[in-house]
């Protein structure tokens, strides 16, 4: 009930490309959706997140899609650069709660 | 920008020893965290601070770990007698918000390597 299931694991896309992320959760209770980015030897950095009463949220070029009846929720990076390679992790938690439930991860790699 | 700081950057210790892993906080921030991201596995949720207690806790932040604010600007985790299962990356977070919003603030991290 508290896992966050992410895919795929891995993803590479040509420059340009739009990656697609995605991410499933059990727990009804969970209200918040951020997205983080970690590169090689840094901490997870805050990139975007959402609430489920919007069902799309746009920063630059992050978009998160999120569908609440299905339990559902993607990142889509448009345009991608190479400089966009990283590992993606989403999350949930639910305002009660003092934690984050992280996804798995998805290495992400853009070619030039 | 503030940011959250932690030592040291890497460990090694040998099993059985006791570690700490420092983290300095942002300054005007009230939750506190530490999660841990063994490598390649997702980051998992250890403990989350508040008001000088502990808030929540995970199944895996077992009676060899605990926390410490000693100072009003440290906040500590310890783990007392380490097995090669803690071998990990250990971060630190920190939250302005009251509840958790998704909007933590992570270190770069202790990687602690357990022999």
């Amino acid at each position: 009930q508290q896992q966050v299931k992410q895919s795929p694991q891995s993803l590479i896309v040509q420059k340009g490309g739009i990656p697609i992320i995605n991410c499933a959760y059990e727990n009804t209770a969970f209200d918040y959706f951020p997205w983080y980015q970690q590169f090689p030897g840094k901490g997870p950095a805050l990139l975007i997140a959402i609430r489920p009463d919007v069902s799309e949220k746009k920063e630059g070029r992050f978009t998160i899609s999120f569908n609440k009846s299905a339990k559902q929720f993607s990142l889509h990076i448009m345009d991608s650069q190479p400089g966009d390679s990283a590992t993606y992790f989403c999350a949930a938690s639910d305002g009660g709660a003092q934690k984050l439930v992280f996804g798995q991860g998805t290495r992400l790699t853009i070619n030039p | 920008e503030p940011e959250v700081t932690q030592t040291p950057s890497h460990q090694v210790t040998q099993m059985g020893q006791e570690v700490i892993l420092r983290c300095v906080p942002i300054s005007n921030h009230l939750y506190f965290y530490w999660y841990r991201q063994i490598l390649g596995q997702k980051v998992e949720f250890l403990v989350s601070f508040y008001n000088n207690e502990i808030s929540e806790k995970s199944e895996i932040f077992d009676d060899q770990f605990s926390v410490e604010r000693p100072d009003g600007s440290n906040f500590t985790l310890k783990i007392r007698s380490t097995k090669l299962e803690d071998s990990a990356m250990y971060f630190c977070a920190s939250s302005p918000s009251k509840g958790i919003t998704g909007e933590l603030f992570f270190g770069e991290g202790s990687r602690l390597t357990v022999l």
